[in-house]
């Protein structure tokens, strides 16, 4: 069975960091790209990160680039979102999904890691 | 960045009926869209990717029309589990993919 199993939400002050794991299983992770998808509370669905099959490339929101980091460890089957200098507007749901093999929409999601930012 | 509206904002329809929900982008995708079901509580699921083509194990009753800038979805035959919020998101500018604000199907 495919899963992506998200870990690592947390509360966390302004200003901290936090770093989100997805963990996949049932597919052969090197084959797929990997996205980044967030939620505000009660809002819409916000794509905020790429990364290619084999690393790269990889491509961020304007709003969080310079701040998030995504990585992917083949050896640990899993992909990464490193988030740094987080701020209130930063609080969501944070989803991993997988990127179809033949387009590039996200074909199978995690059931999310929730992070709160505040004081 | 590409604006993608959706239309209506809610739509309430009986079980049995037809739901007919639009999303038009601001400038053209080709077939560079997918819609999404949010069911409440649950994370996204891809239903129709490629404007047209259906997920594996969506069913029938799910279809997606449109390119360019107009697109629909399309569910016939309406179940109680089909309530839920769908999105429609563009991948045809790259970096830079973008989702609709949402449809809130609920079914009377």
């Amino acid at each position: 069975e495919v899963q992506l199993v998200e870990s690592g939400g947390d509360l966390v002050q302004p200003g901290g960091s936090l770093r989100l794991s997805c963990a996949v299983s049932g597919f052969t992770f090197t084959d797929y790209a990997m996205y980044w998808v967030r939620q505000a509370p009660g809002k819409g669905l916000e794509w905020i990160s790429y990364i290619g099959s084999r690393g790269s490339p990889i491509f961020y929101k304007d709003s969080v680039k310079g701040r998030f980091t995504i990585s992917r460890d083949v050896a640990k089957n899993s992909l990464f979102l490193q988030m740094n200098s987080l701020r209130a507007e930063d609080t969501a749901v944070y989803y991993c999904a997988r990127k179809g093999l033949n387009h590039d929409a996200m074909d199978v999601w995690g059931q999310g890691a929730t992070v709160t930012v505040s004081s | 960045e590409i604006m993608l509206t959706q239309s209506p904002a809610t739509l309430s329809v009986s079980p049995g009926e037809r739901a007919t929900l639009s999303c038009t982008a601001s400038q053209s995708l080709k077939s560079n869209l997918a819609w999404y079901q949010q069911r409440p509580g649950q994370a996204p699921r891809l239903l129709i990717f490629g404007a047209s083509t259906r997920a594996t194990g969506v069913p029938v009753r799910f279809s997606g029309s449109g390119s360019g800038t107009e697109f629909t979805l399309t569910i016939s035959s309406l179940q109680s589990e089909d309530s839920a919020i769908y999105y429609c998101q563009q991948y045809n500018i790259w970096p830079g993919i973008t989702f609709g604000q949402g449809t809130r199907l609920e079914i009377k």
